[in-house]
Order: structure tokens, then C-alpha cells, then sequence
């Protein structure tokens, strides 16, 4: 199974600050890395996809970056509504694994 | 409008066997590249993927757990079912069930409201 493993595992931040989240792939995902947002109670949203993809109707503050097995998420600057938990999931080969989330709190 | 919707029991007992049943509409499951999948999350914890149907009934399951789960689809119904066997007190979680389409770049663009299923005697 590929092994996906987010940093941090949580975040402190305040409104207007520029985060980055980290995932790595134990092995080549090639694109193949989605991020997911999800907030207490709710099933998770789809954010990006193919590693760098827009998913419709997702703000523009946030983009990702990577291929291989290194990828980023970026939230160019924290709104509150974005305080949540974040997931990176790899679909280049089943299992499709997810990350252990990594949790962004306000500062 | 794509809509996916979980329904099960709330409680199971250790040993029983918990069948899941996912009930979707707005798309369907035998057009290439539409799957279901299944995913739980425990209280407080992060997310586990379990296992997935295709459109052409290939299934995929969680090494963990591959012993435990069946996936089974009805196209007709628009229903997938998904059994875990031996359940124990560490299975209870959140399951979600949601579409996946595997035409290009595979991701999750749909979820269930998730269905929440303790495990206890």
C-alpha cells in the first residue's frame, strides 16, 4: 500500500496568514494526489484535485503544487472559514490511502 | 443533482456483522468510470479508506480489512452494499459512502452525510 504522510499534524494560525501543508507518498503518485477540507460533523469537501487542480467553486487563495511524492497545500491568506481539517488522498493505486489529516486551529 | 445517502443500523454488538447500504441518485453506476467507495472515519480521528466498486464491478479493498468487507452493487436500485463482518469496538466510526470517477484524475467529488455506527454489547 502507498503510505501518505501530512505535516504538521496540526497548525495554529491567525486570519490573513499564508499556510502551508505538506504530504509525502512513499512511493511515485505520479498527480495522483487529491486534498480534501473538512470541518466538525460534516463529510469532507473536495478542494483540489490532480495534485494542482481547482475543484469548482473553491477560492482562489488556495492552490497546490507537487508531483512525485512531495505535495503542498497553500492558503495564500487564512480566512475564517477555513479553519478546518485538511486530508491529502492518493488515487494512483488502490488502496486509495489518506493521509492522517492535518488540523489548522486558530491562533 | 448528485446525492448519496448512508443507511444502516446505529448500534451493532461485537461478533455481528454490519451491512451498509449507500442509496444514490444522479448518476449511474454503469457508466464507465463511475464508482462508489466507502470510507469511515472514528470519533475524533482521521480518515480510513475501506473499499471501492467500479462501474464494471472491479472491486477494491482496504489490506487491513479485506478479510472483513464485501462491496456488492444493485445498478438497478442504485444502491451499494457494503458488509463488515466480526465487528469489534475499534470499528466504531463514521462510514461514508461517495462517488469516485476514475475517467482521468480520480477523486472524490461527492459524499454521503455519513451514518454513525457504535460498536457495543
Amino acid at each position: 500500500d502507498i503510505q501518505m504522510t501530512q505535516s504538521p499534524s496540526s497548525l495554529s494560525a491567525s486570519v490573513g496568514d499564508r499556510v502551508t501543508i505538506t504530504c509525502r507518498a512513499s512511493q511515485s503518485i505520479s498527480s495522483y494526489l487529491n486534498w480534501y477540507q473538512q470541518k466538525p460533523g460534516k463529510a469532507p469537501k473536495l478542494l483540489i484535485y490532480a495534485a494542482s487542480s481547482f475543484h469548482s467553486g473553491v477560492p482562489s487563495r488556495f492552490s497546490g503544487s507537487g508531483s512525485g511524492t512531495d505535495f503542498t497545500l497553500t492558503i495564500s491568506s487564512l480566512q475564517p472559514e477555513d479553519f478546518a481539517t485538511y486530508y491529502c488522498q492518493q488515487t494512483y493505486s488502490s488502496p486509495d490511502t489518506f493521509g492522517q489529516g492535518t488540523k489548522l486551529e486558530i491562533k | 443533482q448528485v446525492t448519496l445517502r448512508e443507511s444502516g443500523p446505529a448500534l451493532v454488538k461485537p461478533t455481528q456483522t454490519l451491512t451498509l447500504t449507500c442509496t444514490f441518485s444522479g448518476f449511474s453506476l454503469s457508466t464507465n468510470g463511475m464508482c462508489v467507495t466507502w470510507i469511515r472515519q472514528p470519533p475524533g480521528k482521521a480518515l480510513e479508506w475501506l473499499a471501492r466498486i467500479d462501474w464494471d464491478d472491479d472491486k477494491s479493498y482496504s489490506t487491513s480489512l479485506k478479510t472483513r468487507l464485501t462491496i456488492s452493487k444493485d445498478t438497478s436500485k442504485n444502491q451499494v452494499v457494503l458488509t463488515m463482518t466480526n465487528m469489534d469496538p475499534v470499528d466504531t466510526a463514521t462510514y461514508f459512502c461517495a462517488r469516485i470517477y476514475r475517467g482521468g484524475w480520480n477523486y472524490i467529488d461527492y459524499w454521503g452525510q455519513g451514518t454513525l455506527v457504535t460498536v457495543s454489547s
